[in-house]
């Protein structure tokens, strides 16, 4: 199982829907979750960051966090082409050998066409 | 976050050379980190840079083909050596820097495009 799983894509979602992209992690001792978007030829930039269970909310963008499933998301409102990018997934293990070390998903592409 | 400048952007390299990627942070970081991106997948770490001692390396990766230096606590290099066409991806540096409460910074650099021929 890999370390880090983020929903199969590419995810098409017209312009003012709601985007879901969902992660699953398998390390129970994970307890930093971070959002980064992607755009073509870019470098990641991060855009939510999450570390206790539930939700947190910035603008359009709103994190949901449930450790007991081991499942973080993030759900972006009122789509816009702009949002179009590859979102990825990352997470930190607390100790050990991977202190500080961020793990990323695979990646989900997301278009929002108009 | 740290602002983090990264050079060069991009290079076309003749296979069994080397390249040194720099990176620069505009402030002191606790740590810093490389990553490679190879072409439509996601980022894989290479090796965490150590200030003042040796680079600690992932599986899969390392000294001898990726040798990094990180002198002080805003600079950290990594050099692909005796390059193949396989190396051909982005490579890209990242910082962090903990801040008070306990809030995280994770920056990236721009990230070097890397192809070898």
């Amino acid at each position: 199982q890999k370390e880090v799983e983020q929903n199969s894509g590419p995810l098409s979602v017209p312009e003012g829907a709601i985007a879901s992209l969902n992660c699953t992690y398998s390390d129970r001792v994970s307890q930093s979750f971070f959002w980064y978007r992607q755009y073509s030829g870019k470098s990641p930039e991060l855009i939510m960051s999450i570390y206790s269970n539930g939700d947190k909310e910035d603008g359009r963008f709103t994190a949901q966090l449930n450790k007991a499933s081991q499942y973080v998301s993030l759900l972006i409102r009122d789509s816009q082409p702009s949002d179009s990018a590859t979102y990825l997934c990352a997470v930190i293990v607390a100790g050990g050998t991977s202190y500080g070390k961020l793990t990323f998903g695979q990646g989900t592409i997301l278009t929002v066409h108009p | 976050s740290a602002v983090i400048s990264q050079k060069p952007s991009r290079d076309i390299c003749q296979r069994g050379t080397s390249l040194t990627i720099q990176c620069q942070v505009d402030s002191q970081v606790t740590m810093m980190f490389w990553y490679r991106q190879q072409p439509g997948q996601s980022l894989t770490l290479i090796a965490t840079a150590n200030q003042g001692s040796e680079a600690t390396y992932e599986s899969g990766f390392v000294i001898d083909k990726f040798p990094i230096s990180r002198p002080n606590l805003t600079f950290s290099t990594l050099t692909v050596s005796n390059m193949s066409p396989e190396d051909s991806s982005i490579y890209l540096c990242s910082a962090h820097r903990s801040g008070g409460g306990g809030a995280y910074g994770y920056t990236f650099g721009s990230g070097t495009r890397l192809t070898v021929v």
